[in-house]
């Protein structure tokens, strides 16, 4: 079946621009997690859905990050006003359900502000 | 805080030989580890995971020990293909927590015709 896909693949943006990326889980994994990886480091937990839960903002680096997940599928992440220090790429995962479940992970949206 | 790392940014072998990557991690907490292979462009993929409750868990040519009185593991992978060149990330997660993955920063490995 399809992976995880998420787009757009790459964004250039302007600093103070806001951006939407987007999501599509693999069919029928109730949850959904956003990593970031900057150059050189690992990857950043930023958000994680589970179901019809309140989502995990733990990993949110500032109030200009958001993410919603509509239907329980597809997820929107925004980040208002970019910075030049936002620029990573931006990761989704899903898997089955909570707990110790595999994540399977999207190919990434590799976004560069400038 | 890095609460999961992988001291080697990079690691080189011979096609045939042993590759030996190694991470460690400080939160007690943690009772699930995974690797994930990462080519470049593409998302990580799941190569293979243990539970606190093992020590070893072995999958084809790739095996993952768990050490946890030193908090340490690693990933052996015999013999080493040039298909495995890529750079392998290992990650915890604490089960009774959040299930958030915490990653290491990732090792090179090349392998060499």
């Amino acid at each position: 079946g399809a992976g995880v896909s998420q787009s757009p693949s790459n964004k250039v943006t302007e600093k103070g621009k806001d951006v939407e990326l987007r999501c599509d889980p693999i069919s029928g994994h109730t949850a959904l997690y956003w990593y970031r990886q900057s150059l050189g480091q690992g990857l950043e937990f930023l958000i994680y859905f589970q179901g019809n839960s309140a989502p995990d903002k733990s990993g949110l680096p500032s109030d200009r990050f958001s993410a919603e997940r509509t239907g329980g599928s597809v997820s929107t992440l925004t980040i208002q006003r970019t910075q030049q220090e936002d620029s990573a790429v931006y990761l989704c995962a899903s898997s089955f359900g909570a707990g110790i479940e595999t994540q399977y992970f999207g190919p990434g949206t590799r976004l560069l502000v400038l | 805080d890095q609460q999961v790392k992988q001291n080697s940014p990079s690691l080189s072998v011979q096609e045939g030989r042993i590759s030996i990557l190694n991470c460690d991690y400080t939160n007690s907490m943690f009772d699930y580890f995974l690797w994930y292979k990462k080519y470049p462009a593409e998302g990580p993929t799941f190569l293979i995971s243990i539970s606190s409750i093992k020590d070893k868990n072995e999958d084809g040519r790739f095996t993952v020990f768990l050490n946890k009185s030193a908090k340490h593991l690693s990933l052996h992978i015999v013999p080493s293909q040039p298909g495995d060149s890529a750079v392998y990330f290992c990650a915890a997660s604490d089960s009774g927590g959040s299930e958030k993955l915490v990653f290491g920063k990732g090792t090179k490995l090349t392998v060499n015709p």
